[in-house]
């Protein structure tokens, strides 16, 4: 079993949709991270969080420490937001464990 | 862009082939890291150096051997692959401290025929 799951691990919406990508691990963590991918490979870091919620355009990123479970909320969804969301963490030593990453696609 | 640069985008290499994965960021970052990413399974980490030091190694075997000649590039030299190390190579960097963020390159896609 992955330290790291992230459900579900296929999403289609309809453009405009509210879209929720939820991830939960079961180590100890200084950080969580969510990343996306697109089909090109590159990898861009959309938000480091340690607790709370952070907001980025719309996204919004939620994490809840003591149930060791993140969230990941995209509003108005859009085609362009295909791609795939990864969670990972950031356990003890300086490096990242990931998830298997959530493929999202947003049809017009 | 994202401030880590990798290069070749796209690469094919016979099982006797010998070729170098480059990676290089003038982000200031102190660590950087090489991943592989292989078809539906979650990245893993290969490599990570601080300061030029490798200071993790990821039971990887001895046919990726990678070298940091400065904090701001890192290569990924490769002998003797197996058609099972296809996969796409990913590096990032980060600050190095507890709270620093990750940056990653686009990766290269290795296929060994």
């Amino acid at each position: 079993k992955n330290e790291v799951e992230q459900s579900p691990q296929n999403l289609t919406a309809q453009e405009g949709e509210f879209i929720t990508i939820n991830c939960s691990y079961s180590v100890g963590i200084s950080a969580l991270h969510w990343l996306q991918q697109h089909p090109g490979g590159g990898i861009v870091s959309l938000f480091m969080l340690s607790s709370g919620k952070k907001k980025h355009g719309r996204l919004i990123a939620t994490i809840n420490i003591q149930e060791k479970h993140s969230s990941l909320h995209i509003t108005a969804s859009h085609p362009r937001d295909s791609a795939v969301y990864i969670c990972a963490v950031r356990s003890g030593t300086d490096k990242l464990i990931f998830g298997t990453g959530t493929r999202l696609q947003v049809f017009p | 862009e994202t401030g880590v640069t990798q290069t070749p985008r796209h690469l094919v290499m016979g099982m006797t082939n010998k070729k170098s994965l480059k990676c290089e960021q003038h982000l200031g970052h102190n660590a950087m890291y090489w991943y592989k990413q292989s078809a539906k399974k979650p990245l893993e980490l290969m490599f990570v150096y601080n300061f030029k030091e490798q200071t993790e190694n990821n039971s990887v075997p001895s046919r990726f051997s990678p070298e940091c000649p400065n904090s701001s590039h890192l290569f990924l030299h490769l002998h003797t692959l197996q058609p099972e190390d296809s996969a796409l190579y990913l590096c990032a960097s980060s600050p190095g401290h507890h709270w620093g963020g990750y940056t990653f390159g686009s990766g290269t896609r290795l296929t060994v025929v």
